[in-house]
């Protein structure tokens, strides 16, 4: 079975540019998360999405961060325009259950970003 | 709001020493409970799991973790290290009915062999 898949897997960019990552979940899985991972601590819920979705995007920053999953399967996270305090590691999950419930979530590689 | 708390930063072992991860979660409700592990440059995989039944529960590898829910606590442990458990520990909460997960700080590893 293909894991998640994401890219690019490393991106250098200055602040005040933009930036956009894709993550391809397990194919069939309902549910797409993506994580903030800073240096030294443990991933954030930036967003989530059932389907096409958006069940909790409340730690979004949404003034210059934006998701979306069109078609309710690839997903793209953009930045735009990035800060120092962006530089991360964004980690895409996805788990198979639509429903409440059990939940075992699939990680990708992660996308090492860095704001120069 | 949940929160997670995992009070060893980094932890270095001899091999064939026995490990135990401190885990404690903030949340008053019913919850589930994981550990995942990155071992150095591959990506975050479960390792164990915890919903409902039996509070000792067995993951792959030799490890397991002990709930404690009148403690909030969810303790990794093994009885015997090896040198390729070298890795990162994160213990994670869903409160159930959510499923977006909160994790700790996360617990470096180190053993030597």
């Amino acid at each position: 079975e293909a894991g998640v898949a994401q890219s690019p897997r490393y991106k250098i960019i200055e602040k005040r540019q933009s930036v956009a990552f894709w993550c391809n979940p397990i194919s069939g899985h309902a549910t797409l998360y993506w994580y903030q991972q800073i240096l030294g601590q443990g991933p954030k819920l930036l967003i989530q999405f059932q389907n096409n979705g958006v069940v909790d995007d409340s730690q979004l920053p949404k003034d210059r961060f934006s998701a979306e999953r069109l078609k309710g399967v690839d997903s793209t996270l953009k930045i735009q325009p990035a800060k120092l305090e962006d530089s991360a590691v964004y980690l895409c999950a996805s788990s198979l259950e639509a429903g409440t419930g059990i939940n075992e979530q699939f990680f990708g590689p992660g996308t090492r970003l860095t704001v120069l | 709001a949940q929160s997670v708390s995992q009070h060893n930063h980094h932890v270095i072992l001899s091999e064939a020493a026995s490990l135990e991860l401190g885990c404690n979660y903030s949340y008053g409700g019913t919850v589930n409970l994981f550990w995942y592990v990155q071992y150095p440059g591959q990506h975050l995989q479960l390792l164990l799991k915890y919903f409902s039944g039996d509070p000792l529960v067995k993951g792959i590898k030799g490890f397991e973790a002990e709930f404690i829910k009148s403690k909030f606590s969810f303790n990794l442990r093994k009885p015997s290290v090896q040198w390729s458990d070298t890795a990162e520990y994160f213990c994670a909460v869903n409160a159930a009915g959510r499923r977006a997960l909160t994790f700790g700080s996360g617990t470096r590893l180190q053993v030597q062999p």
